[in-house]
């Protein structure tokens, strides 16, 4: 079994600020791991991925992870926040869960605001 | 090369009617996935299609149904509606073949009076 935790369901930071979203997860095989945002009345999209080929993950708009086994876990970073990051951000696990197909057990997300 | 599309995007059903929702996969994929959004439970997953066959299952009702056409399009059927189904109905796809990543539809809001 999976499951993922995410340590704060609200973050707010000032424009230019360090973001930090926590994200802890527990899986019984290697995992793969993924950040979603969700943008107000929208579906998720993808803003990064660990897949086993290196522990430090550079996805779009900025936003870096870092793949820790010995902590089980994989906070999501940005150096400097913009407003256009606000959105509420998921962390995600998928494994093998037979029969060679996989599914995402989602965190319970945490909503990012940014402050002028 | 088009995204994943879903509709209707609005929804508005009473108790005890059911409802069918499409997803349309991204053009090559044959995983087709549904998810469920809610504030109280967060996103939850509700089965897998590939190659027109479910693979995986949650943990929903047997009220939660679907199936996907031989296009790798797929529909989800919930019969007898309560108003605990109010929901974002996520489709997502990929290639269904490994731990690919999942590309996400607009959702389909569905609200049960």
């Amino acid at each position: 079994a999976q499951s993922v935790t995410q340590l704060g369901s609200h973050v707010s930071v000032s424009e230019g600020a360090l973001v930090l979203l926590r994200c802890n997860y527990s899986s019984s095989v290697p995992p793969y791991l993924f950040w979603y945002v969700q943008y107000p009345n929208k579906g998720l999209q993808l803003l990064l991925k660990y897949t086993s080929a290196a522990t430090l993950v550079k996805g779009i708009n900025g936003f870096e992870a870092e793949f820790k086994k010995s902590e089980t876990s994989f906070h999501l970073t940005k150096p400097s926040a913009h407003m256009s990051d606000a959105a509420e951000y998921f962390c995600a696990v998928s494994a093998h869960s037979g029969g060679s197909n996989y599914k995402l057990t989602f965190g319970k997300g945490t909503l990012l605001t940014v402050n002028p | 090369k088009a995204g994943v599309t879903q509709t209707p995007r609005y929804l508005i059903k009473t108790r005890g009617q059911q409802v069918t929702l499409s997803c349309s996969p991204i053009s090559g994929h044959r995983s087709v996935s549904w998810y469920q959004q809610t504030p109280g439970q967060g996103l939850q997953f509700l089965f897998e299609y590939f190659s027109e066959t479910q693979r995986n299952k949650g943990n929903f009702p047997g009220r939660f149904s679907g199936r996907q056409f031989s296009n790798s399009r797929s529909e989800m059927n919930v019969s007898t509606l309560e108003l605990g189904d109010s929901a974002l109905y996520l489709c997502a796809s990929s290639l269904g073949t490994g731990s690919e990543t999942q590309y996400f539809g607009p959702g389909t809001r569905l609200l049960v009076l």
